[in-house]
Parts: structure tokens; sequence; C-alpha cells
């Protein structure tokens, strides 16, 4: 069975200090999607990221990256330099390549930046 | 990524009644799906809605209960039936677009409190 935990329910930091998101997740399978989604206090979803399995280059996108290791089964998202409007839920989940998008689902972080 | 638009974002109804939520995309999609997200939890899939035939439900929803329509492939919705407190939560529409990058898009959500 697949499974996908977010360990810290909620996080507070100040503004412009580091803050790095965990997942960990469990299959057995060995080719699957991992991806981020951040949800605003408006409600809705917004994709961040997709990884595939095979693909275990860490990605950079202006103040988000994200680090991506099989040996731990973890996709962790950092964010450099938080601002307020980074303030939201932020989900992880799983899919199985061949699952037609069936998402597996983490109970999701909450982040809070301070002003 | 497809647009897409839900309504209506938020109603508050009273117990015993029913409503139905739209999701209109301005594009074709190959998948479209319905979700609850209940107050401070993750994401839980209630069905696939499938164009021209009955939905695939989860388990745990029922047709009765939740019943869905997607007569074309822009447009589903989704009725809550005779509606108790516990179906307050938000119902969000997310779409699909390619098979094989597993990427789901979502709209606003409808967010339902039932009195």
């Amino acid at each position: 069975a697949q499974k996908v935990t977010q360990a810290q329910t909620e996080i507070s930091v100040v503004e412009k200090e580091d803050v790095t998101l965990d997942c960990v997740y469990e299959t057995r399978d060995t080719t699957y999607y991992l991806f981020w989604y951040k949800q605003p206090p408006s409600g809705e979803l917004v994709f961040l990221i997709r990884r595939n399995s095979f693909d275990e280059q860490n990605e950079i996108s202006g103040r988000y990256s994200w680090n991506f290791q099989k040996s731990t089964s973890s996709f962790n998202f950092t964010i450099t330099a938080s601002q307020v409007v980074d303030s939201a839920v932020y989900f992880c989940a799983l899919s199985l390549m061949d699952s037609n998008y069936q998402l597996i689902w983490g109970a999701g972080t909450k982040l809070i930046i301070k002003p | 990524s497809a647009v897409i638009s839900q309504k209506p974002s938020r109603d508050i109804c009273q117990r015993g009644t029913s409503l139905t939520i739209q999701c209109q995309v301005d594009s074709q999609v190959t998948m479209m799906f319905w979700y609850r997200q209940q107050p401070g939890q993750s994401l839980t899939l209630i069905a696939t809605a499938n164009q021209g035939s009955e939905a695939t439900y989860e388990s745990g929803f029922v047709i009765d209960k939740f019943p869905i329509s997607r007569p074309n492939l822009t447009f589903s919705t989704l009725t809550v039936s005779n509606m108790s407190p516990e179906d307050s939560s938000i119902y969000l529409c997310s779409v699909g677009e390619r098979w094989d990058t597993g990427e789901l898009f979502f709209g606003e959500g409808s967010r339902l409190t039932v009195l």
C-alpha cells in the first residue's frame, strides 16, 4: 500500500527565514510521481511541482527548491527567504504511473509566515 | 493549464436539502474528479466523473448521496443529497489533461456549510 507522511502539522517562522517542509512516502512500486501543491487561504489548490521516480535531480524554481532522495523515500520542499504570501497549507502527494491520476495525499503542513 | 470554474463558491444550506455544484473547464479534458476536503483535513477522492456514463465512486461514497453528471468533456456536476452537518466541507473539482504526467489542476472549491 502507498502512503504519504507529512509529520509537520504546522510550522511558524518569521519572514525571510528559510523553511523546509518534510514529505516521506511509502510505495513498493518503482514507477511513480511525487507532487507538491499549495493551498492558500482562498482554498484553491495550486500545483507546484511534479517529479517522477526516475529523476532524482533536485529542482530550484526561484525561492522554492525540492530535494528528492529515493534512499530515504523523501521529497522535501524548501522555501528560501520566506514571505508572508507563502503562508498556506502545503500538500505532498504520490501517484503510481499506471494509476489513472489516483493521488495519495499527505495530511498537509500549515505554514505560517509572520511579518 | 486548464482554467476551472466552480459554482457556487460557498453556500450555507439547511439539513435535509440538496445542493448541486457545477464545474466548468475552459478546454476539453480527459479526466475529471471530485474531491472532498473536510475542515482541517487532507483531500479525499469522492469519484471519477466519466463522460457519458456513470461515475466511478471510491469506497465510502455512493451514487445516491453524491450523484455526479458529466455530459461532455468540459462540464460536470456534483450533488450533495439530503445534507447533514457532517457534509460541511470544501468540495473540489479537479482535472487531468494528459495521461503521461499525472498532474491534477483544481478549481477554487465550493465551501459548503450545513446547519
